[in-house]
């Protein structure tokens, strides 16, 4: 069966450091893979999603970045963190095969202080 | 530009009581339709997946339909319980191979015992 992790959990993290936020899939082959944001008494917001190893589309301009290093492993960075940045962030995935229904990690919290 | 509308966005009922939500979408190619549940604090789970050929799918006490023509759909619990308290979510895919989901910004439910 297919699993879906996301490290960390929540994070703490102040104004101007930096960011990683993993993401890694399990079960699966070449899927879709996603990056949302949701923040607090707002919609989801996706960020960046990708169809394959180094393909990353970027949905919104900021500062933050994407990478797909190997093929069910989503990275999200950056170089310095705004307090605009706190949300969860949720990591999704949808297979290339089958009925494409999406499927969803269980979201790191970040919080900018 | 598609657009996911969720109405109401706050739902309080008693226990026991059958309910709908409601789910509108602006441009009627689409995909799929994918609604989904997400407790506080965690990812989104998958309830319920039509695609575009569908009229509806059920699981247990849910039961999603889908008017195309008129962009809706509708999410009905049967029997609701204080544990289907959640905001609920749903989502569309775009024909012609779109890779992004459209969200709407939810309904959130609180059964009461």
């Amino acid at each position: 069966s297919q699993t879906i992790h996301q490290w960390p959990a929540t994070l703490v993290q102040p104004v101007g450091s930096p960011l990683s936020l993993e993401c890694t899939v399990e079960g699966t082959s070449n899927p879709n893979l996603y990056w949302y944001r949701q923040a607090a008494g707002r919609g989801l917001q996706l960020l960046f999603y990708s169809v394959g190893i180094g393909q990353i589309s970027s949905e919104v301009p900021q500062n933050l970045s994407a990478s797909r290093p190997q093929d069910r492993q989503f990275i999200l960075s950056s170089k310095k963190l705004l307090l605009s940045d706190s949300g969860f962030y949720l990591c999704a995935w949808i297979p290339r095969t089958g009925l494409h229904e999406q499927y969803f990690g269980p979201g790191t919290r970040l919080t900018v202080t | 530009k598609q657009e996911v509308t969720q109405i109401p966005a706050a739902l309080s009922v008693p226990e026991g009581e059958n309910l709908v939500l409601n789910c509108s979408f602006t441009d009627s190619a689409i995909y799929n339709l994918q609604w989904f549940r997400q407790d506080p604090g965690k990812g989104l789970t998958s309830l319920l997946l039509i695609q575009s050929s569908q009229r509806e799918q059920t699981s247990g006490r849910l039961n999603a339909s889908l008017d195309k023509s008129s962009g809706r759909s509708t999410l009905y619990i049967a029997a609701s319980q204080p544990g289907d308290s959640a905001t609920y979510l749903c989502a569309v895919r775009a024909q012609g191979g779109s890779e992004k989901l459209v969200f709407g910004k939810g309904t959130k439910l609180t059964v009461n015992p």
